[in-house]
């Protein structure tokens, strides 16, 4: 079984510039979510998806943030306009219920120059 | 607010030296304490899900404990392959099913 997969695994964009994250989650899993790590710090709540529907937002930042999941299957992540302080490591997990252990994928490492 | 703090920030041990890590939380209700380990580079790996106060899991060299304020993960007889990060995250009870993280502890278990 294929596990969560991310894309791209790196990206080096400048201030300003929009960036995507792609999301694919384990097959069947409806949960969804978005964590950040920023450097030195412990890994932070974005927001999760039930399917197509955003259960809980609380965890984004500012409006510049804007995550989607069409047809409740992949996830994007858009950062627009990007900022010096968005640099990090952006991690998708993924579960089969909302309780279970969450299933991480190998993150997107963003630097904002 | 809720939290979770894990000790120590980074351990080395000589291969075969038994330790312990420490987690401990501060949650208004836990719903579930999970282990991870992470190794560079690399998103978290799951190892182990406790629901309640007494609970016990183990795999391999692992094991973790719970208890109302804390958690262990007690590593038995360590290898150089056991070197990671291993991480601990709570989900609350008050209605959302974020993890909660702590900062992790850098484990380096020495040949």
């Amino acid at each position: 079984e294929a596990g969560v997969t991310q894309f791209p695994s790196h990206s080096v964009i400048e201030k300003g510039q929009t960036v995507t994250l792609r999301c694919d989650p384990i097959s069947g899993h409806d949960n969804l979510y978005w964590y950040r790590r920023v450097m030195g710090k412990e890994i932070k709540f974005l927001l999760h998806f039930v399917k197509e529907s955003k259960q809980d937002e609380s965890g984004m930042p500012n409006n510049r943030f804007l995550a989607e999941r069409t047809g409740g299957t992949y996830s994007t992540l858009k950062v627009q306009p990007a900022e010096l302080e968005d640099s990090g490591v952006y991690f998708c997990a993924s579960s089969q219920v909302p309780g279970l252990e969450q299933y991480f994928g190998p993150g997107t490492r963003l630097t904002v120059t | 607010e809720d939290q979770v703090t894990q000790s120590p920030e980074a351990l080395r041990l000589q291969e075969g030296e038994s330790s312990s890590l420490n987690c401990s939380y501060t949650v208004s209700g836990l719903r579930g304490l999970f282990w991870y380990r992470q190794d560079p580079g690399k998103g978290p790996e799951f190892l182990f899900t406790l629901y309640s106060a007494g609970e016990e899991k183990e795999k391999e060299r692992l094991k973790a404990t719970l208890t109302k304020k804390e958690s262990f993960l007690h590593i038995t007889a360590p290898k150089p392959e056991d070197s990671a990060t291993y991480l601990c995250a709570v989900q609350a009870t008050s209605g959302t099913y974020k993890y909660i993280f702590g900062t992790g502890t850098r484990l380096k278990v020495l040949a």
